[in-house]
Parts: C-alpha cells; sequence; structure tokens
C-alpha cells in the first residue's frame, strides 16, 4: 500500500515569508518516485520536481527548495520569500517502481493563499 | 498546441446520461493517465495506459466507467448513466513513460444534476 499525507489544509501568509509545505509517505518499496505539483486557480496541475528514492541531496530552483529526508519519509517544499502569484493548491505525489507502471498517489494537497 | 488537451471543458449532464471525455496528449507521450478530482480532494487514480493497452483498471470506480485509447493518441473515457456524485474534475496526463513527469490537461468539470 502507498499514501501520501499532506497534514496542512491551508496555509495562509503575507508576501515575503518563507514556507514550508510538509508531505509524508509510505511505501514498502526501495525504489520509489516522488513528485510536487502545482495546481493554481486555472486548475492545470504544473509539475515541480520529481525525486528517486536514491537521491537525498536537497534540490534547490530559485525560490524553491526541497528536502528529502528518507529517515522521516519526508518530501517537503519550502517557497522562500513567497510571491501572490504562488498562491494555488500544492500536491505530493508517490510512485512505486514495483506497480509496473508509473500512477501517481496523491496527497489531499495543501491550498496556500500569499496576501500582499 | 503542444500541451494536453481535454474536451469538453465543461459539461453538465442529468443524472442517467452517458457522458464521453475526450483526452488528446502531447505527441509521441505513450502513457496516458486519467484521474479524478473531487471537490476540495486529492487526485484518484482511474486508469493507466500504456500504447493502447490499459494494464490496471482497478481504479475504475465502477462498472459504468470505461476508457479506451486508440493510435497510441486518443483517448477517451465514458460514464454510463451517470449519477451525482460522478461529479468532479477529470484530469488527463501524459508522459513520455514510465517514471517521467506526467504533464495534465486542465480537465474537464463534469456536473451531474
Amino acid at each position: 500500500a502507498q499514501k501520501v499525507t499532506q497534514a496542512q489544509t491551508e496555509i495562509s501568509v503575507v508576501e515575503k515569508e518563507d514556507v514550508t509545505l510538509d508531505c509524508v509517505y509510505e511505501t514498502r518499496d526501495t525504489t520509489y518516485y516522488l513528485f510536487w505539483y502545482k495546481q493554481p486557480p486555472s486548475g492545470e496541475l504544473v509539475f515541480l520536481i520529481r525525486r528517486n528514492s536514491f537521491d537525498e541531496q536537497n534540490e534547490i530552483s530559485g525560490r524553491y527548495s526541497w528536502n528529502f529526508q528518507k529517515s522521516t519519509s519526508s518530501f517537503n517544499f519550502t517557497i522562500t520569500a513567497s510571491q501572490v502569484v504562488d498562491s494555488a493548491v500544492y500536491f505530493c505525489a508517490l510512485s512505486e517502481a514495483t506497480s509496473g507502471y508509473s500512477t501517481l498517489t496523491f496527497g489531499k494537497g495543501t491550498m496556500l493563499l500569499v496576501s500582499p | 498546441g503542444a500541451g494536453v488537451s481535454q474536451s469538453p471543458s465543461n459539461k453538465v449532464t442529468e443524472k442517467g446520461k452517458d457522458v464521453e471525455l475526450r483526452c488528446d496528449p502531447i505527441s509521441g507521450h505513450t502513457a496516458l493517465y486519467w484521474y479524478r478530482q473531487r471537490l476540495g480532494q486529492g487526485l484518484e487514480f482511474l486508469i493507466y495506459f500504456q500504447g493502447n493497452s490499459a494494464p490496471d483498471k482497478s481504479g475504475l470506480p465502477s462498472d459504468r466507467f470505461s476508457a479506451e485509447r486508440t493510435g497510441e493518441s486518443v483517448s477517451t473515457l465514458t460514464i454510463q448513466r451517470t449519477q451525482q456524485e460522478d461529479s468532479a474534475v477529470y484530469l488527463c496526463a501524459s508522459s513520455l513513460g514510465e517514471f517521467t513527469e506526467a504533464f495534465f490537461g486542465q480537465g474537464t468539470r463534469l456536473t451531474v444534476v
């Protein structure tokens, strides 16, 4: 079984604040992939990052950074100096290699509201 | 366009009617996925195609749901005898292959009245 938990349903911040979105996953596989997607009000999911289970290096892309810790089964996402355009629902997702195909199991999402 | 295209963008139907939702994936993407997103919820996997084959249809919620893909391209999700609980946004995604990033369409918002 696989499961993705995003405990934060909604987060509100003021522009320029840093914010971290939490993601905890469960899997019995040793090989798996983790993803983050952004869903703006337009509805289309936008791919942000993919990380495989053997790569625990943190990644930074502009104002976005990701902290992958296998010891705690977490894959947290931090936005530095948040902007109003960051307002969206963010989904964490998991895919297991041994399932034979790459279906994604999504968390329920965290709605981020950034106010001016 | 270069992205995943879904049609219609919105569909209102009466309970008991059949509906067809269409997905045009990105050209060359062999993998295609259907997901359902109920209001305020995460995405629920429905079905996956590799080429024209669907290795696992266990995500389909009932036998009223079916999907097909032809020419390793267009896919159609059909819901027969729609029920109010079928109201949701149906999202299609495609990817080059397994474990590569999936690109999503904007979805079809289905409302069953």
